[in-house]
């Protein structure tokens, strides 16, 4: 089944210890989206691709990067992780822009000791 | 950024019981309202995306209604089981981001 994979889907990291979270989809969309969610908090976009141009949410912290090797990848990277960075991070993807249906992926639950 | 809220945060109702929440968002500048299913462990889930002022769209025993003009969505769940246990969240765009709510906490209770 076409789907979003994510992986880890639960990672623990040191403050201050950079971490990776990866996004795959065979969906072959051309938009793909990191969304951070703290708890009891709404979603929140961090950044999007439409395929390779990067597109960064204005309050988006410096501490968080992303790559988009291909179209099928997508990687966020925490340079270095804080207390308050802990969240459910999820990826989903779009055909296309202009408000369609968006496919996440299960999450990825960071923890920060 | 813009604000969309729903309520109740939270809901228990008896199985076979109906129930629905509310999602407002801005009235302007409204391209779309999505909603989404998230059961815990599993990847949220669209249920529907609305465009038009009055649409009204139906999945099984779940509907949702959208007005545009006062910026609110209905969903509606007629006969709850167990399996509707799930976060309910709704989501607002204006252009090509969406912008979420906190999701409504359903549970059913056998």
């Amino acid at each position: 089944d076409a789907m979003v994979i994510q992986n880890p889907r639960y990672q623990v990291t040191q403050f201050g210890k950079p971490v990776t979270l990866s996004c795959s989809q065979t969906l072959n969309h051309n938009v793909m989206y990191w969304y951070q969610q703290k708890s009891s908090q709404a979603p929140k976009l961090l950044f999007h691709y439409y395929d390779k141009d990067f597109n960064n949410e204005a309050d988006t912290p410096d501490n968080f990067q992303s790559r988009r090797p291909n179209t099928s990848f997508c990687f966020l990277d925490i340079r270095s992780p804080g207390l308050g960075d802990a969240a459910m991070y999820l990826c989903a993807t779009s055909k296309d822009f202009g408000g369609l249906e968006q496919f996440f992926g299960p999450g990825t639950r960071l923890t920060v000791l | 950024i813009l604000n969309v809220e729903q309520s109740p945060q939270s809901l228990h109702v008896q199985e076979g019981d109906s129930t629905n929440f509310t999602c407002s968002f801005p009235s302007s500048n409204f391209y779309a309202l999505h909603w989404y299913r998230w059961e815990t462990a599993k990847s949220p889930e669209a249920l529907f995306v609305m465009t038009l002022n009055g649409d009204e769209k139906k999945k099984g025993r779940i509907s949702a209604t959208l007005n545009t003009k006062e910026g609110y969505s209905y969903l509606y769940i007629k006969g709850s089981q167990p399996e509707d246990s799930a976060t309910y969240l709704c989501a607002f765009t204006g252009a090509n981001n969406l912008f979420f709510g906190t999701g409504t906490r359903l549970t059913v209770i056998p």
